[in-house]
């Protein structure tokens, strides 16, 4: 049972390189998100999609781009990428309930240098 | 501005203690409160909720109190075991798909 699966698990990027994020789950779940985690900061929402087709702006935006590709399937991508950008990023997903619980990815420890 | 505060950053308990972790918020929509643990290199997992029709939710040796005309809530481990030792998330949500994190607690249980 896998549940929310992130890749990859350790990133190294150099100031102004592009990558993706890729997410997925198994839960048949609608709302997927893409959290950072920085210290002092607890978790922070970058950008949810509440549903296939939707997206929509968290807190901390600026700098990161979503694409929910499919229901299982939601990818964040750094078009160039700064050092303010170093950070754990957990993906998480949730079912559709005004209550329901968010399950979370292992995360990616990405450095940008 | 922090909606949602964490105010002990960390916090060290002898096991078999009770645990007292401590969340405050400000935004009087929030109307359901979770808790999160987090072990290094592992994403959080779910621990606990409450909405804000009770003031405690039990779940074995969790148990969540909300006090919602202070806007606080607790997390009480009892008894604190070694297995415990880890950082504690709270989070709140105003019914939207949105859930607002606090900073965390790291507790140390101490066998």
């Amino acid at each position: 049972n896998a549940g929310v699966t992130q890749t990859p698990k350790f990133q190294v990027l150099k100031t102004g390189q592009s990558m993706t994020l890729q997410c997925a789950q198994d839960m048949n779940h609608n709302s997927m998100y893409w959290y950072r985690q920085d210290p002092g900061m607890g978790l922070r929402l970058i950008y949810y999609s509440a549903s296939e087709g939707t997206t929509d702006k968290g807190e901390v935006p600026n700098g990161y781009n979503v694409s929910r590709l499919n229901k299982r399937e939601f990818s964040l991508r750094l078009e160039s990428a700064a050092p303010s950008q170093t950070s754990v990023y957990f993906c998480a997903s949730s079912g559709s309930g005004r209550d329901s619980i968010q399950y979370f990815g292992a995360g990616t420890r990405l450095s940008v240098l | 501005d922090q909606q949602v505060k964490q105010n002990s950053p960390s916090l060290s308990v002898q096991e078999g203690r009770i645990s007292i972790l401590n969340c405050d918020y400000t935004n009087s929509m929030f109307d359901y409160f979770l808790w999160y643990k987090k072990y290094p290199a592992e994403g959080p997992t779910f621990l606990i909720s409450i909405s804000s029709i009770k003031d405690k939710n039990e779940d074995g040796r969790f148990t969540v109190f909300l006090n919602k005309s202070a806007k606080h809530l607790s997390l009480h481990i009892v008894p604190s075991q070694p297995g415990d030792s880890a950082v504690y998330f709270c989070a709140a949500s105003d019914g939207t798909y949105k859930y607002i994190f606090g900073t965390g607690t790291r507790l140390k249980v101490l066998a």
